[in-house]
Protein backbone atom coordinates (compact mmCIF):
# COMPACT_ATOMS: atom_id res chain seq x y z
CA UNK A 1 0.00 0.00 0.00
CA UNK A 2 1.08 3.61 -1.01
CA UNK A 3 1.87 5.75 2.29
CA UNK A 4 3.90 8.97 3.00
CA UNK A 5 6.16 10.03 5.92
CA UNK A 6 6.95 13.74 6.96
CA UNK A 7 10.04 13.26 8.79
CA UNK A 8 9.37 17.05 10.59
CA UNK A 9 5.91 17.76 12.32
CA UNK A 10 7.49 21.39 12.96
CA UNK A 11 10.94 23.51 11.09
CA UNK A 12 11.36 27.13 11.87
CA UNK A 13 14.25 28.98 10.14
CA UNK A 14 15.09 32.42 9.75
CA UNK A 15 14.44 34.20 7.03
CA UNK A 16 16.89 34.15 4.58
CA UNK A 17 18.11 30.44 5.48
CA UNK A 18 17.73 27.63 3.41
CA UNK A 19 14.33 25.49 3.84
CA UNK A 20 14.46 21.51 3.99
CA UNK A 21 10.97 19.50 4.44
CA UNK A 22 11.41 16.15 4.46
CA UNK A 23 9.26 13.10 3.11
CA UNK A 24 9.59 9.40 2.33
CA UNK A 25 6.87 7.84 0.58
CA UNK A 26 6.12 3.68 0.19
CA UNK A 27 4.77 2.93 -3.57
CA UNK A 28 4.93 -0.34 -5.03
CA UNK A 29 4.49 1.27 -8.39
CA UNK A 30 6.18 4.60 -9.65
CA UNK A 31 4.28 6.80 -7.88
CA UNK A 32 3.00 10.39 -8.65
CA UNK A 33 4.27 12.68 -5.68
CA UNK A 34 3.41 16.44 -4.84
CA UNK A 35 4.12 19.13 -2.29
CA UNK A 36 1.05 21.16 -1.14
CA UNK A 37 0.96 24.57 1.02
CA UNK A 38 -1.79 25.48 3.06
CA UNK A 39 -1.77 28.81 4.22
CA UNK A 40 -3.40 30.54 7.72
CA UNK A 41 -7.19 30.11 6.83
CA UNK A 42 -6.46 29.38 3.19
CA UNK A 43 -7.10 26.61 0.78
CA UNK A 44 -4.47 23.94 -0.20
CA UNK A 45 -2.31 25.13 -3.33
CA UNK A 46 -0.15 23.08 -5.30
CA UNK A 47 3.61 23.93 -5.09
CA UNK A 48 4.79 21.10 -7.38
CA UNK A 49 4.47 17.50 -8.70
CA UNK A 50 6.79 14.42 -9.78
CA UNK A 51 5.07 12.24 -12.15
CA UNK A 52 8.13 10.48 -14.02
CA UNK A 53 10.10 12.82 -15.78
CA UNK A 54 12.61 15.08 -15.09
CA UNK A 55 13.71 14.05 -10.89
CA UNK A 56 14.55 17.52 -9.67
CA UNK A 57 10.71 19.19 -10.16
CA UNK A 58 10.61 23.33 -9.90
CA UNK A 59 7.39 24.60 -7.94
CA UNK A 60 6.23 28.37 -7.48
CA UNK A 61 7.42 30.56 -4.87
CA UNK A 62 11.11 29.45 -5.47
CA UNK A 63 10.56 25.96 -3.88
CA UNK A 64 12.00 23.01 -5.63
CA UNK A 65 12.29 19.07 -4.71
CA UNK A 66 14.19 16.01 -6.31
CA UNK A 67 12.83 12.67 -6.29
CA UNK A 68 15.10 9.91 -5.34
CA UNK A 69 14.14 6.52 -6.16
CA UNK A 70 17.16 4.82 -4.02
CA UNK A 71 16.02 6.85 -1.34
CA UNK A 72 12.04 6.72 -1.62
CA UNK A 73 12.41 10.26 -0.81
CA UNK A 74 10.95 13.46 -2.41
CA UNK A 75 12.31 16.47 0.04
CA UNK A 76 10.86 19.79 -0.73
CA UNK A 77 13.67 22.92 -0.78
CA UNK A 78 14.14 26.89 -1.18
CA UNK A 79 17.31 28.15 -0.79
CA UNK A 80 16.23 31.12 1.43
CA UNK A 81 13.33 31.48 3.05
CA UNK A 82 11.18 34.36 2.99
CA UNK A 83 8.30 35.19 5.62
CA UNK A 84 4.99 34.56 3.27
CA UNK A 85 6.61 30.80 3.65
CA UNK A 86 5.84 30.12 6.47
CA UNK A 87 3.00 27.59 6.00
CA UNK A 88 1.42 23.93 6.86
CA UNK A 89 3.40 22.01 3.76
CA UNK A 90 1.79 18.46 2.63
CA UNK A 91 3.72 15.64 0.98
CA UNK A 92 1.16 13.78 -1.37
CA UNK A 93 1.38 9.83 -2.63
CA UNK A 94 -1.15 8.56 -5.54
CA UNK A 95 -2.73 5.32 -5.36
CA UNK A 96 -1.03 3.59 -8.36
CA UNK A 97 -3.13 1.72 -11.07
CA UNK A 98 -5.26 4.68 -12.74
CA UNK A 99 -7.01 5.58 -9.56
CA UNK A 100 -5.34 9.12 -8.79
CA UNK A 101 -7.03 8.88 -4.76
CA UNK A 102 -4.53 10.96 -2.58
CA UNK A 103 -2.16 10.06 0.32
CA UNK A 104 -1.34 13.07 2.69
CA UNK A 105 1.39 13.16 5.24
CA UNK A 106 0.52 14.55 7.94
CA UNK A 107 1.89 18.01 7.98
CA UNK A 108 5.18 20.19 8.20
CA UNK A 109 4.52 23.07 9.74
CA UNK A 110 6.78 25.81 8.56
CA UNK A 111 8.18 28.99 10.61
CA UNK A 112 9.79 32.18 9.80
CA UNK A 113 11.38 34.23 12.02
CA UNK A 114 12.85 37.53 10.96
CA UNK B 1 -17.01 28.22 -12.07
CA UNK B 2 -13.63 29.24 -11.75
CA UNK B 3 -12.59 26.66 -8.76
CA UNK B 4 -13.77 24.20 -6.59
CA UNK B 5 -17.07 25.78 -4.03
CA UNK B 6 -18.20 24.36 -0.79
CA UNK B 7 -20.90 25.23 1.18
CA UNK B 8 -21.90 26.37 3.74
CA UNK B 9 -18.47 27.87 4.91
CA UNK B 10 -19.23 27.47 8.34
CA UNK B 11 -21.60 25.31 9.95
CA UNK B 12 -22.75 25.17 13.39
CA UNK B 13 -24.74 22.01 14.63
CA UNK B 14 -26.21 20.10 17.51
CA UNK B 15 -25.48 16.93 18.59
CA UNK B 16 -27.43 14.39 16.99
CA UNK B 17 -28.63 16.66 14.31
CA UNK B 18 -27.91 15.44 10.34
CA UNK B 19 -25.92 17.91 8.82
CA UNK B 20 -25.06 18.18 4.57
CA UNK B 21 -22.18 19.64 3.00
CA UNK B 22 -22.23 20.62 -0.58
CA UNK B 23 -19.21 20.30 -3.34
CA UNK B 24 -19.56 22.16 -6.68
CA UNK B 25 -16.46 20.71 -8.58
CA UNK B 26 -14.83 22.24 -11.52
CA UNK B 27 -16.42 21.50 -14.54
CA UNK B 28 -15.45 18.84 -16.85
CA UNK B 29 -13.35 17.54 -13.48
CA UNK B 30 -14.16 13.68 -13.44
CA UNK B 31 -12.62 13.24 -10.14
CA UNK B 32 -13.88 14.29 -6.71
CA UNK B 33 -12.93 14.09 -3.36
CA UNK B 34 -13.53 14.49 0.54
CA UNK B 35 -11.04 15.32 2.58
CA UNK B 36 -11.49 15.80 6.71
CA UNK B 37 -8.73 18.02 8.53
CA UNK B 38 -8.89 17.95 11.88
CA UNK B 39 -7.45 20.44 14.73
CA UNK B 40 -3.91 20.62 13.69
CA UNK B 41 -4.26 17.09 12.07
CA UNK B 42 -3.46 16.12 8.32
CA UNK B 43 -6.09 15.18 5.64
CA UNK B 44 -7.82 12.03 6.02
CA UNK B 45 -9.50 10.73 3.15
CA UNK B 46 -13.05 10.19 3.64
CA UNK B 47 -14.50 9.44 -0.22
CA UNK B 48 -13.25 9.64 -3.69
CA UNK B 49 -16.04 9.69 -6.77
CA UNK B 50 -14.23 8.87 -10.40
CA UNK B 51 -16.43 9.37 -13.26
CA UNK B 52 -19.33 6.69 -13.52
CA UNK B 53 -17.15 4.02 -11.77
CA UNK B 54 -18.46 2.94 -7.84
CA UNK B 55 -17.16 5.67 -5.61
CA UNK B 56 -14.07 4.11 -3.40
CA UNK B 57 -15.58 4.58 0.04
CA UNK B 58 -12.89 3.34 2.20
CA UNK B 59 -11.97 6.37 4.24
CA UNK B 60 -15.89 6.72 5.35
CA UNK B 61 -15.65 6.67 9.70
CA UNK B 62 -18.99 5.41 10.54
CA UNK B 63 -22.21 4.51 8.66
CA UNK B 64 -22.97 7.76 9.47
CA UNK B 65 -21.57 9.30 6.80
CA UNK B 66 -22.69 8.98 3.22
CA UNK B 67 -22.04 10.76 0.10
CA UNK B 68 -23.56 11.01 -3.70
CA UNK B 69 -22.42 12.47 -6.34
CA UNK B 70 -25.18 13.42 -8.66
CA UNK B 71 -25.14 13.56 -12.30
CA UNK B 72 -21.19 13.62 -12.26
CA UNK B 73 -20.93 17.02 -10.97
CA UNK B 74 -22.28 18.38 -7.46
CA UNK B 75 -21.76 16.18 -4.73
CA UNK B 76 -23.42 15.82 -1.38
CA UNK B 77 -21.51 14.44 2.19
CA UNK B 78 -23.83 13.68 4.66
CA UNK B 79 -23.66 13.02 8.41
CA UNK B 80 -26.41 11.99 10.02
CA UNK B 81 -26.41 11.81 14.00
CA UNK B 82 -23.44 14.37 14.42
CA UNK B 83 -21.23 14.18 17.11
CA UNK B 84 -18.56 15.78 18.49
CA UNK B 85 -16.04 14.24 16.93
CA UNK B 86 -16.87 15.02 13.72
CA UNK B 87 -16.05 18.77 14.04
CA UNK B 88 -13.16 19.88 11.49
CA UNK B 89 -12.97 21.16 8.20
CA UNK B 90 -14.20 19.08 5.64
CA UNK B 91 -12.73 19.41 1.79
CA UNK B 92 -13.66 19.20 -1.45
CA UNK B 93 -11.49 18.09 -4.35
CA UNK B 94 -11.70 18.02 -8.10
CA UNK B 95 -9.35 16.44 -10.48
CA UNK B 96 -9.27 16.30 -14.33
CA UNK B 97 -7.84 13.04 -14.99
CA UNK B 98 -8.21 9.44 -14.15
CA UNK B 99 -4.84 8.34 -13.82
CA UNK B 100 -1.08 8.23 -13.95
CA UNK B 101 0.91 10.79 -14.58
CA UNK B 102 -0.65 12.55 -11.51
CA UNK B 103 -3.19 14.82 -11.63
CA UNK B 104 -3.78 18.63 -9.98
CA UNK B 105 -6.25 18.41 -7.39
CA UNK B 106 -8.06 21.65 -7.24
CA UNK B 107 -9.27 22.17 -3.73
CA UNK B 108 -11.98 24.23 -2.40
CA UNK B 109 -11.94 26.20 0.65
CA UNK B 110 -13.77 23.59 3.12
CA UNK B 111 -16.30 23.28 5.32
CA UNK B 112 -15.64 24.14 8.91
CA UNK B 113 -18.34 21.97 10.78
CA UNK B 114 -18.66 22.81 14.67
CA UNK B 115 -20.82 20.26 16.57
CA UNK B 116 -22.15 21.78 19.97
Amino acid sequence: AQSVTQLDSHVSVSEGTPVLLRCNYSSSYSPSLFWYVQHPNKGLQLLLKYTSAATLVKGINGFEAEFKKSETSFHLTKPSAHMSDAAEYFCVVTVSGGYNKLIFGAGTRLAVHP
Amino acid sequence: GAGVSQSPSNKVTEKGKDVELRCDPISGHTALYWYRQSLGQGLEFLIYFQGNSAPDKSGLPSDRFSAERTGGSVSTLTIQRTQQEDSAVYLCASSPHRGPPGAEAFFGQGTRLTVV
